[in-house]
């Protein structure tokens, strides 16, 4: 069964502080992305990756950065965490060369920042 | 500037009845459109899928009708059950035939409501 995992259902953090957000999927995915979800702005793309070590902006890149060192594990990264950070963040992968039903999605960190 | 757009954040409708969801898209490139579902607390899931070369697309009590010349496309829910309660988003490609990535447009959602 398709599995994307992340590693905090909720998260508190504080003004600041750097935040890692990890994403793992056990498909083999090529293809990895990061959105957040705001109320009526709906998912927004933050970076996504086509291959181990690669990785490109989205529409909201500001503030964020991505690690993928490996196939499986798509990293977000919040430099240093501010108040209009506080979102869902979800992460999804899909496989390459196919129609976009197959992006999966992992069921969402809730981060707060204080 | 929003390229996907989802212009009723809110729908309320009788359990039995149909559900009507709507999107619009302003690119004329994309030619593969899809709706995703997502409850609270879960990530959103693949709900129907329509090529831009069909008009319509069925599954079970979902249908998704494209009017290409009108960058329009609707979700039919038939009936509406009350499982259904959910958000609902309207999401979009251009299908780059060189590329292997896909990235997809979402636009705000709908969030639908089915009372008994």
């Amino acid at each position: 069964d398709v599995k994307v995992t992340q590693s905090s259902r909720y998260l508190v953090k504080r003004t600041g502080e750097k935040v890692f957000l990890e994403c793992v999927q056990d498909m083999d995915h090529e293809n990895m992305f990061w959105y957040r979800q705001d109320p009526g702005l709906g998912l927004r793309l933050i970076y996504f990756s086509y291959d181990v070590k690669m990785k490109e902006k989205g529409d909201i890149p500001e503030g964020y950065s991505v690690s993928r060192e490996k196939k499986e594990r798509f990293s977000l990264i919040l430099e240093s965490a501010s108040t209009n950070q506080t979102s869902m963040y979800l992460c999804a992968s899909s496989p390459p060369g196919t129609f976009l039903e197959t992006q999966y999605f992992g069921p969402g960190t809730r981060l707060l920042v204080l | 500037d929003q390229q996907v757009k989802q212009n009723s954040p809110s729908l309320s409708v009788q359990e039995g009845r149909i559900s009507i969801l709507n999107c619009d898209y302003t690119n004329s490139m994309f030619d593969y459109f899809l709706w995703y579902k997502k409850y609270p607390a879960e990530g959103p899931t693949f709900l129907i899928s329509i090529s831009s070369i069909k008009d319509k697309n069925e599954d079970g009590r979902f249908t998704v009708f494209l009017n290409k010349s009108a960058k329009h496309l609707s979700l039919h829910i038939v009936p509406s059950q009350p499982g259904d309660s959910a958000v609902y988003f309207c999401a979009a490609t251009a299908l780059d035939r060189g590329s292997t990535l896909g990235r997809l447009y979402f636009g705000r959602g709908t969030q639908l409501t089915v009372w008994p």
